[in-house]
């Protein structure tokens, strides 16, 4: 079955503690992305790649890292993580980004940032 | 820059009436529209598309149609059913923002029985 799967699906931690948030898909999608989603905000994108060792920054990147060592993998790092980085977070991956062809998302990390 | 705008919910509606769901862009250019849906627990899941001026995308009953002079993509419904409860995303995506969705807030619908 195609998927996106995200690991943790929930996590509470505390402020400065490093955090990672694994998305795996099983697509062989070139292109991964992750956003946040917030209250009447939508959703925002906060990296993206294009291909493995391709990243960049989307519109919300600072406070984030990411790496794209595998094409399967595009874990998301929280190095420091603080109370405004607590959101709704969801991968998605497309065949390479184009509009004609469908992104598929992931069921969420619900990170809560003590 | 790019952006989308869509009605605040909650929606709330009766089984078999009818939905509308207003959207609004701006983008240089002529962006790709887009509507998702997020059940309750879930990602998001792609409804239906349209990719250029007039197009109508349609899906489980739902369709939208690109309209180019008035910038909008609004989603309609002619019956809804207590399934359809869940959050609606309008979405666009320009060609020079390859891959990245602009998103609107999200409007949620609520179908009682």
């Amino acid at each position: 079955e195609a998927q996106v799967t995200q690991n943790p699906r929930y996590l509470i931690t505390v402020t400065g503690k490093k955090l990672t948030v694994t998305c795996s898909q099983n697509m062989n999608h070139e292109y991964m992305s992750w956003y946040r989603q917030d209250p009447g905000l939508g959703l925002r994108q906060i990296y993206y790649s294009m291909n493995v060792e391709v990243t960049d920054k989307g519109d919300v990147p600072e406070g984030y890292k990411v790496s794209r060592k595998e094409k399967r993998n595009f874990p998301l790092i929280l190095e420091s993580p603080s109370p405004n980085q607590t959101s709704l977070y969801f991968c998605a991956s497309s065949l390479s980004g184009g509009s004609n062809q469908p992104q598929h998302f992931g069921d969420g990390t619900r990170l809560s940032i003590l | 820059g790019d952006s989308v705008t869509q009605m605040e919910g909650p929606v709330t509606l009766s089984e078999e009436a009818f939905l509308t769901i207003n959207c609004t862009y701006t983008a240089t250019g002529y962006p790709s529209l887009f509507w998702y849906v997020q059940y309750p627990g879930e990602g998001l899941q792609l409804l239906l598309k349209a990719t250029k001026a007039d197009d109508k995308g349609s899906n489980k009953g739902f369709e939208a149609t690109y309209r180019k002079e008035t910038t909008s993509f609004h989603l309609e419904k002619g019956s809804v059913q207590v399934s359809d409860s869940a959050v609606y995303f309008c979405a666009a995506m320009t060609t020079d923002s390859w891959g990245k969705l602009q998103f609107g807030a999200g409007t949620q619908v609520v179908v009682t029985p």
